[in-house]
């Protein structure tokens, strides 16, 4: 079945630097590549999503890139704020009813 | 967009008991729902995939007969943990795609925290 892994575990930035989160995916069947936020006791918020036919995809201060041949994607964010604080999620899955694995997840601080 | 809800957000019950969790889709069908597990500072993981009229598809390790999965209409899903132990202690998030937006997304539930006593 489809793995997914996320690295790093933990990352802290200062204040308005970039962060860069990396995943990659093991079953060439998989097509969406979403982005979750998720902040403590609460449900995982899409923050990003890619379709495997899309290289890049920037959306204000986010910006996701996939190289399918590597079987790579990464999640940028830029000019980081204390409110980006948050455990990230990157997944992927083979279609728009199917399920969704996630990465381990990355536990991003903004340092001020 | 589209809204999923859980209900309870919270509960607590005694070791033994059952528990039933239910999850909602507000604003659109649902003919597939899925199931997640997730425990304190580690991952998503996929428990089962609920489709409406059929039975629950179950990821390996999973026991089925424990976490008992029904999904009668198009905008309701109900787990329930039958026999729940301190193990099953966890956070319990359902997911679901609205196929009438014509996107790949799929909408979470804000999650239900269970703790067995």
């Amino acid at each position: 079945g489809e793995n997914v892994e996320q690295h790093p575990s933990t990352l802290s930035v200062q204040e308005g630097d970039s962060a860069v989160i990396k995943c990659t995916y093991s079953d060439s069947a998989s097509n969406y590549f979403p982005w979750y936020k998720q902040e403590l006791g609460k449900g995982p918020q899409l923050i990003i999503d890619i379709r495997s036919n899309v290289g890049e995809k920037k959306d204000q201060r986010i910006a996701v890139t996939l190289n399918k041949t590597a079987k790579h994607f990464s999640l940028h964010i830029t000019e980081t704020q204390p409110e980006d604080s948050a455990v990230y999620f990157c997944a992927a899955s083979k279609g728009r009813d199917d399920k969704i694995i996630f990465g381990k997840g990355t536990r991003l601080h903004i340092l001020p | 967009g589209a809204v999923v809800s859980q209900h309870p957000s919270w509960v607590i019950c005694k070791s033994g008991t059952s528990v039933k969790i239910e999850c909602r889709s507000l604003d659109f069908q649902a003919t597939t729902m899925f199931w997640y597990r997730q425990f304190p500072k580690q991952s998503l993981m996929l428990m089962a995939t609920s489709n409406e009229g059929s039975k629950a598809t179950y990821e390996q390790g999973v026991e089925k007969d424990k976490f008992l999965i029904n999904h009668a209409s198009l905008t309701l899903s109900t787990l329930t943990v039958t026999s729940a132990h301190p193990e099953d202690s966890s956070f319990y998030i359902c997911s679901a795609p609205d196929r009438g937006q014509g996107t790949y997304e799929q909408y979470f539930g804000p999650g239900t925290r269970l703790t067995v006593t």
